[in-house]
């Protein structure tokens, strides 16, 4: 159980395109998704926590008309990078929460998208 | 501010026992976590601790204590495959995840 897939797990594009990247809950719904950016050799750092049906909380720093998330349904979040730029070159991963709400869920990350900016 | 401290790197042979400790300063405790993430791939779950103690699964062990502020992962039977990083993560008095960098560890033969 516990299942949380990323689609797609490779994206290159061009700079100024936008890319799509999906993160869906398979065996389970999940009440909020979380959506991180990890660089080479660093930790994770939290860009932003979306909760199905209402406005994505960002972190500080990152930008919520570059970076836009969308959680549609209770299985399913988007996060859009709008005009990609080669420094947002990164592994995107996202999680999804189980358990009972109130913030005690344990999170389940999807397998990462990759992201290229040529 | 909010701490997370862990080693950055560790070393183990292959078959012995290693400790990954990781002390926390967070404003307020709703539990922690250890995650396992292989170069390349996204963290996988490997704990959660809310109460003082041990929590035993298996191979890996994770153990609380919250009056010091501290964890550890105990990992048994080191195989190859366990090179990973290992992620301590909190959860403070607003259930907002706070990581820590993540311990590198190298097993060898």
């Amino acid at each position: 159980g516990a299942v949380v897939s990323q689609h797609p797990s490779w994206v290159i594009c061009k700079s100024g395109t936008s890319v799509k990247i999906e993160c869906r809950s398979l065996d389970f719904q999940a009440t909020t998704m979380f959506w991180y950016r990890q660089f080479p050799k660093q930790s994770l750092m939290l860009m932003a926590t979306s909760n199905e049906g209402s406005k994505a909380t960002y972190e500080q720093g990152v930008e919520k008309d570059k970076f836009l998330i969308n959680h549609a349904s209770l299985t399913l979040s988007t996060l859009t990078v709008t005009s990609a730029h080669p420094e947002d070159s990164s592994f995107y991963i996202c999680s999804a929460g189980t358990g009972t709400s109130g913030g005690q869920e344990t999170q389940y990350f999807g397998p990462g998208t990759r992201l290229l900016v040529l | 501010g909010q701490n997370i401290d862990q080693p950055t790197e560790m070393t183990a042979t292959e078959g012995a026992i290693v400790q990954i400790n990781c002390t926390y300063q967070t404003s307020g405790f709703n539990g922690l976590f250890w995650y396992q993430q292989h170069a390349g791939e996204a963290p996988t779950f490997l704990s959660y601790n809310v109460l003082d103690g041990l929590e035993e699964k298996g191979r890996f062990s994770s153990f609380l204590s919250r009056s010091k502020g501290y964890s550890y992962l105990l990992l048994k039977e080191l195989q190859m495959k366990d090179s990973a990083s290992y992620l301590c993560a909190v959860k403070d008095s607003n259930y907002q995840l706070i990581w820590g960098a993540g311990t590198k560890l190298i097993i060898k033969p």
